[in-house]
């Protein structure tokens, strides 16, 4: 079982705008480290998407975009497009436990 | 560009050993922290390892504490992860990934080497 809680999977056509949670706890999500996102394209790596919570790097869309309220975090899409197919991973730092910690992954299906 | 390239994965019995290695280029290798992180078959990701850019301090994950031993070569700019004791369960694509100091997000990723441990 995973620290941070991710739906398996959502869906949304092209163009639509889709959202993904992620619910830890106050020594994760809710303490002081930032919740960072990771696209893992289908057979790839994963590539970090968003850090500290809103942050995206160099050469992301301006289509995602992050969130943080309390022990939760979302990431959203908007504009759906094709090749946004893929696993998304939350990820962040776990204070009690001293280890860094991913939730299970959200795939993105978009009909 | 940031290029880490994982090798040495393969197939093992139960109980047995592997070494795996990421060579790294296209940064100052010494200046990052690095990172093991590993993915089970159609499971999500599990960090495993971090060893500071200095070699020490050096972390491991409860699954793997005991087994496991990171280590980094500076002349070779490759990073390492000795696996003893291997279970089925350790089953994986292992990635190494780049740590910049002071944050908590690993900025570059490797492709993967595929660990199989089974009889």
């Amino acid at each position: 079982q995973s620290v941070l809680a991710q739906p398996p999977s959502v869906s949304g056509a092209p163009g639509q705008t889709v959202t993904i949670s992620c619910t830890g706890s106050d020594s994760n999500i809710g303490a002081v480290y930032g919740v960072h996102w990771y696209q893992q394209l289908p057979g790839a790596a994963p590539k970090l998407l968003i850090h500290d919570n809103t942050n995206r790097p160099s050469g992301v869309p301006g289509r995602f975009s992050g969130s943080k309220s309390g022990t939760s975090a979302s990431l959203a899409i908007t504009g759906l497009q094709t090749e946004d197919e893929a696993d998304y991973h939350c990820q962040s730092y776990d204070i009690n436990l001293r280890v860094w910690v991913f939730g299970g992954g959200t795939k993105l299906t978009v009909l | 560009e940031v290029l880490l390239v994982e090798s040495g994965g393969g197939l093992v019995q139960p109980g047995g050993s592997l070494r795996l290695s990421c060579a790294a280029s296209g940064f100052s290798f010494s200046s990052y922290e690095m990172n093991w992180v590993r993915q089970a078959p159609g499971k999500g990701l599990e960090w495993l390892s971090y060893i500071s850019e200095t070699g020490n301090p050096i972390y491991y994950a409860d699954s793997v504490k005991g087994r496991f031993t990171v280590s980094r070569d500076y002349a070779r700019n490759s990073l390492h992860l000795q696996m003893n004791g291997l279970r089925p369960e350790d089953t994986a694509v292992y990635y190494c990934a780049t740590k910049t100091p002071g944050t908590t997000y690993f900025n570059y990723w490797g492709q993967g080497t595929l660990l199989t441990v089974s009889s």
